[in-house]
């Protein structure tokens, strides 16, 4: 069974760019959560995603947007960048809304120039 | 607000045992997990806890006390491969949101 796939692995943009960033969930997995981490940081949740709805979101601009698929794949969209915006953006896929097990892709690292 | 407070670092000594401690402070509580991130990975789950007692896999095991908001990770015969960063995280009231810690990290001594 595959794992959760992101693409791309690596990322450069310039300052002001916009970048989408993709996440295909394990396969019957439903709910699909994003995270951005810094380092040295923990896990900032971004917003997560179930049945193509988002049911949560956390204290992120409005720049920075989501939305799943019919087939649970999702996308995020940083617009605008800033500097601030360089991190690792984890997503993370669980069979359902409130599944005790996430599992995470291996991220994107994003790198604002 | 909610929150979940660990220990920013912890360090031990190979083949010793270890305590990660987590408190937590949620509106709701539908259980606490705990993940491990090796630098430059991603978080891998390595327990949950939905019920008030310990829950054992292998050489880690995880305590959950509901009425003390707390819990804890302990690792014994620690190996250096254990070096890594622990988080705790809470299923908490809102659409099930997980809350997570801002992680602790593991330093092994040989």
């Amino acid at each position: 069974k595959a794992g959760v796939t992101q693409t791309p692995r690596y990322l450069i943009k310039t300052r002001g760019q916009q970048v989408t960033l993709s996440c295909s969930p394990i396969s019957g997995h439903r709910s699909v959560s994003w995270y951005q981490q810094t380092p040295g940081q923990g896990l900032q949740f971004l917003f997560e995603y179930f049945s193509e709805t988002q049911r949560n979101k956390g204290n992120f601009p409005g720049r920075f947007s989501g939305r799943q698929f019919s087939n649970s794949r999702s996308e995020m969209n940083v617009s605008t960048l800033e500097l601030g915006d360089s991190a690792l953006y984890l997503c993370a896929s669980s069979l359902d809304l409130g599944n005790t097990e996430a599992f995470f892709g291996q991220g994107t690292r994003l790198t604002v120039v | 607000g909610q929150s979940l407070e660990q220990p920013s670092e912890v360090t031990a000594v190979e083949g010793a045992i270890v305590q990660i401690n987590c408190t937590y402070q949620t509106s709701g509580f539908y259980g606490l997990s705990w993940y491990q991130q090796h630098d430059g990975g991603a978080p891998t789950f390595l327990s949950y806890n939905g019920l008030d007692g310990l829950e054992e896999t292998g050489r880690f095991s995880s305590f959950l006390s509901r009425s003390d908001s707390y819990g804890y990770l302990l690792l014994q015969e620690l190996q250096m491969k254990d070096s890594a960063s622990y988080f705790c995280a809470v299923r908490g009231d809102s659409n099930y949101q997980l809350i997570w810690g801002a992680g602790t990290k593991l330093i092994i001594k040989p």
